[in-house]
């Protein structure tokens, strides 16, 4: 079955560090591309960044930059994503999600997501 | 960055009925544009893509038009299960952002 599996739920202190992984199942992670999202409880989605299916190149928006950082491992056909410096303000549900491009139209789809790992930030 | 402009925020609707939602731009993204269902508790569903493209599995009771600025989301003969929050995205350029979201209840 093709799915993506993610780690479980995290209770961090503020300035730590959290590492979510995702593991693809039923198919080679590395095919595709992976975008990470985030939801804030109550808010809405909130995109993160990506790691592309070609040459595992990144790209953040602005806001987490410096602070994240996006990894695969082909071996284990895991991606992960390492969010530092942490604030309460990153209390969410992470998501990763996988890319599909079309070569032909150019369009990017998130045609497959995680369950989701909850991440809370607490003194 | 993209903003996009989801309307409304929330609404109400029977069983059978039609429901429109609207995702507005600020700047062209063509069809560039994704939407995507959230039952609570659930992750995201890829409902739409390009704009117009039902996406496999999906029924056909949802359908997406609209391109450059302004996009639709119609849901055709509302069901119960259809009870959730719709998200719209655009992909034209990062970051890839989502807008506000649409809750949707069933009276």
């Amino acid at each position: 079955q093709v799915q993506l599996v993610q780690s479980g739920a995290e209770v961090k202190k503020p300035g730590a560090s959290v590492r979510v992984s995702c593991k693809a199942a039923g198919y080679t992670l590395t095919n595709y591309g992976i975008s990470w999202v985030r939801q804030a409880p109550g808010q809405g989605l909130e995109w993160m960044g990506w790691i592309t299916r070609y040459n595992g190149n990144t790209n953040h928006a602005q806001k987490f930059q410096g602070r994240v950082t996006l990894t695969t491992d082909t071996s284990t056909n895991t991606a992960y994503m390492e969010l530092r410096s942490l604030r309460s303000d990153d209390t969410a549900v992470y998501y990763c999600a996988r890319e599909y491009f079309s070569d032909t139209s150019m369009e990017v789809r998130f045609d497959l997501w995680g369950q989701g790992s909850l991440v809370t930030v607490s003194s | 960055d993209i903003q996009l402009t989801q309307s409304p925020s929330s609404l109400s609707a029977s069983v059978g009925d039609r429901v429109t939602i609207t995702c507005r731009a600020s700047q062209t993204i063509y069809s560039f544009l994704n939407w995507y269902q959230q039952e609570p508790g659930k992750a995201p569903k890829l409902l739409i893509h390009a704009a117009s493209t039902l996406q496999s599995g999906v029924p056909s009771r949802f359908s997406g038009s609209g391109s450059g600025t302004a996009f639709t989301l119609t849901l055709n003969s509302l069901q119960a299960e259809d009870l959730a929050t719709y998200y719209c995205q655009q992909t034209y350029s990062s970051p890839y952002t989502f807008g506000q979201g649409t809750k949707l209840e069933i009276k």
